[in-house]
């Protein structure tokens, strides 16, 4: 299993500032993902986090709005950058095991922008 | 391109009473499918999975059948609990990007004493 620590767990945010997601694995994991959950919709993939490499991002997301750090296996930031309120979602960290036939998810940031 | 369709909620039961969430799916070659439940406060943790056709996956009396005749994969369970109050979300993997996974919209559980 993994343990995914997951901060903040929400947040209210002003239009046009940014918020940084931090996310924190019990053990070395080669990817991590961050999902967005809207309200009432499906988890939609961001992008996939690969350390010491640049961040592979999903159709429709982009680098300057949701750039990604991954400083070593362990551990990811998303931001969401230049907040408006339609970037109000749940944000979600996930890492896959057994040969990426698994995921596990932190418990997620609610993120409102007013 | 890949996507997965589940029954909206909220459902609500009343304990011991039979549940069928219905998810379908859209999907190049067989993928793999998957139910995971969120419990209130806590984060998506895998309920059960499948890899192939007609392949069972079962966990805490829920089962699943991975019907490719009908790209389903409707999540059952004979009696729920109250313990079973959760948000059950189907997925797939892709067969071309196992870590890619697409979900379904979530159906919300409630179950009464």
């Amino acid at each position: 299993s993994a343990v995914i620590s997951q901060k903040p767990s929400r947040d209210i945010c002003q239009r046009g500032t940014s918020l940084t997601i931090q996310c924190q694995v019990d053990s070395q994991v080669t990817m991590m993902f961050w999902y967005r959950q809207q309200p009432g919709q499906s988890l939609t993939l961001i992008a996939t986090a690969n350390q010491g490499s640049e961040a592979t991002y999903e159709s429709g997301f982009v680098i300057d709005k949701f750039p990604i750090s991954r400083p070593n296996l362990t551990f990811s930031t998303l931001t969401v950058s230049n907040m408006s309120p339609e970037d109000s979602s749940i944000y979600l960290c996930s890492v896959s095991r057994q040969g990426g036939e698994k995921l596990f998810f932190g418990s997620g940031t609610q993120l409102s922008v007013l | 391109g890949d996507s997965v369709t589940q029954m909206e909620g909220p459902v609500t039961l009343s304990e011991e009473a039979f549940l069928t969430i219905n998810c379908t799916y859209t999907a190049t070659g067989y993928p793999s499918l998957f139910w995971y439940v969120q419990y209130p406060g806590e984060g998506l943790q895998l309920l059960l999975k499948a890899t192939k056709a007609d392949d069972k996956g079962s966990n805490k009396g829920f089962e699943a059948t991975y019907r490719k005749e009908t790209t389903s994969f409707h999540l059952e369970k004979g009696s729920v609990q109250v313990s079973d109050s959760a948000v059950y979300f189907c997925a797939l993997s892709a067969v071309y990007n196992f870590n890619k996974f697409y979900f379904g919209s979530g159906t919300k559980l409630n179950v009464k004493p």
